[in-house]
């Protein structure tokens, strides 16, 4: 397991479609978090998950965006009616508990979503 | 609004010698401050953390410092090398939660 795998690298889509992106985090962790980086901005705390639950979505819009970690496959972090606005690089991290922010998260290449 | 800041965008530094990379908190109330190096087309990894009950932190050629009255934190490289080349984030988060806060990051270019 090369670490936390993101895809697609790159996203295009067009105003009102739905992006849907995609993270498979390191082997033996069952925790998941989605990061934000707006253009000229720090990245920023989205959701996180852990298998079948979602423990924390304040930092999620509350409208258009949800998240997923189903038992078997990748976490989805799903956006429908993309605005020009979700464009942004979006990041994953994962640990194998809850004790990872101690250690710094690991994080995957991201996916560079473009709205056009 | 609890933020972090890094007013310096961009940094050059001779090989061999040392980078500073500066970084203003607002607020107290977060026990963790992480620093994360980026190369372009890659995620953060992390690289050094410490405890607002802490000074100095060291790893390596990598120290980190906290200026708590100050509410400043500063990551230091001795020698600087090429490959320390890339966009570093300051980040906070409180104690015991996963909702680090992120500056907008210092390109270092560190030049042969």
């Amino acid at each position: 397991n090369a670490g936390v795998m993101q895809n697609p690298r790159h996203l295009v889509r067009r105003r009102g479609q739905e992006a849907r992106l995609r993270c498979s985090p390191m082997k033996g962790h069952s925790h998941v978090y989605w990061y934000r980086q707006l253009p000229e901005e720090g990245l920023k705390f989205m959701v996180y998950l852990q298998k079948e639950n979602i423990i924390d979505e304040s930092g999620m819009p509350k409208e258009r965006f949800s998240a997923e970690f189903p038992k078997e496959g990748p976490s989805i972090l799903r956006i429908q009616q993309v605005v020009r606005g979700d464009s942004a690089a979006y990041f994953c991290a994962s640990s194998p508990d809850q004790t990872g922010y101690l250690y710094g998260y690991t994080f995957g290449s991201g996916t560079r979503l473009t709205v056009v | 609004d609890q933020q972090v800041k890094q007013n310096s965008p961009s940094l050059s530094v001779q090989e061999g010698r040392i980078s500073i990379l500066n970084c203003d908190y607002t607020n107290s109330m977060f026990d963790y401050f992480l620093w994360y190096k980026k190369y372009p087309a890659e995620g953060p990894t992390f690289l050094i953390s410490i405890s607002s009950i802490k000074d100095k932190n060291e790893d390596g050629r990598f120290t980190v410092f906290l200026n708590k009255s100050a509410k400043h934190l500063s990551l230091h490289i001795v020698p600087s090398q090429p490959g320390d080349s890339a966009v570093y984030f300051c980040a906070r988060g409180p104690s015991g939660t996963y909702k680090y806060i992120f500056g907008t990051g210092t390109r270092l270019k560190v030049l042969a």
